[in-house]
C-alpha cells in the first residue's frame, strides 16, 4: 500500500467553523507533512512531524493546529479560517525526515465562506 | 538548499522525448537533485532523484552535468498524460524542508 489518504476531498467551512482534515498513511513512514497550495502556486510547506513530534511550524498562524495522535495519522484542525486560507491542502509522508522521496495525497479543497 | 531555475513553460509533441532543463548553480556537494511533477488537481508525485551520476527509472531519466550546476530531466516518449507541472528540487540528504520552487509547466500536444 503506498498511498496517503486525506479525507475530506472538500470542505466548504464558515469563518466560526471548528473542522479538521484527516490524513492517513500505512507504509511505516515515519515522517509527515502538512502543504498548502493556492491555485497556480506551488505547495508551500507548513508543518513537519517526525517521529509523531512536531519538528518544524514555518511560521503558520494559530488557526491551524496539527496534530499526530500516531505514525499513521495526522491531523490539521481548523478554526476561525480567512477566505484568504481557502487553498488545496496536501499531506504527505516520507520514510524518514531526511528521505526527500515524499508520497502525497490527493488533498483537500478547502473553501472558506 | 540551493536555489533552482526552471522555464515557466514547455511544449512538446506526443510521442516525442520531452527535455526538461533545470539550473543549480549554487548547488552543494551533499545536495542531491529531485524531480517531481504534479498533475492538475492531484498531489505531487516523485519521478527520480540523483547525485552526480546519471539515472534512469520506469518513469523518466536524469542526466546531471559534470559540474552539477545543471540538469536535465528526460521523458523518452511523452504522451498527453504527461501533461503536468515538473518540479525540480535540490536537498541535501538529511533535509526535511522539501521546498518547491514555480516549475515548468509542460503541455504535450497531440
Amino acid at each position: 500500500d503506498t498511498e496517503v489518504t486525506q479525507t475530506p476531498k472538500h470542505l466548504v467551512m464558515g469563518m466560526t467553523n471548528k473542522k479538521s482534515l484527516k490524513c492517513e498513511q500505512h507504509m511505516g513512514h515515519r515522517a509527515m507533512y502538512w502543504y498548502k497550495q493556492k491555485a497556480k502556486k506551488p505547495p508551500e510547506l507548513m508543518f513537519v512531524y517526525s517521529y509523531e513530534k512536531l519538528s518544524i511550524n514555518e511560521s503558520v498562524p494559530s488557526r491551524f493546529s496539527p496534530e499526530c495522535p500516531n505514525s499513521s495519522l495526522l491531523n490539521l484542525h481548523l478554526h476561525a479560517l480567512q477566505p484568504e486560507d481557502s487553498a488545496l491542502y496536501l499531506c504527505a509522508s516520507s520514510q524518514d525526515r531526511g528521505a526527500s522521496e515524499a508520497f502525497f495525497g490527493q488533498g483537500t479543497r478547502l473553501t472558506v465562506v | 538548499d540551493a536555489k533552482t531555475t526552471q522555464p515557466p513553460s514547455m511544449d512538446c509533441a506526443e510521442g516525442r522525448a520531452a527535455n526538461l532543463p533545470c539550473n543549480h548553480s549554487t548547488i552543494s556537494g551533499n545536495e542531491y537533485v529531485y524531480w517531481y511533477r504534479q498533475i492538475h488537481s492531484q498531489g505531487p508525485q516523485y519521478i527520480i532523484h540523483g547525485l552526480k551520476n546519471n539515472e534512469t527509472n520506469e518513469m523518466a531519466s536524469l542526466i546531471i552535468t559534470e559540474d552539477r550546476k545543471s540538469s536535465t530531466l528526460i521523458l523518452p516518449h511523452a504522451t498527453l498524460r504527461d501533461t503536468a507541472v515538473y518540479y525540480c528540487i535540490v536537498i541535501e540528504t538529511s533535509g526535511s524542508r522539501l521546498t518547491f520552487g514555480e516549475g515548468t509547466q509542460l503541455t504535450v500536444n497531440p
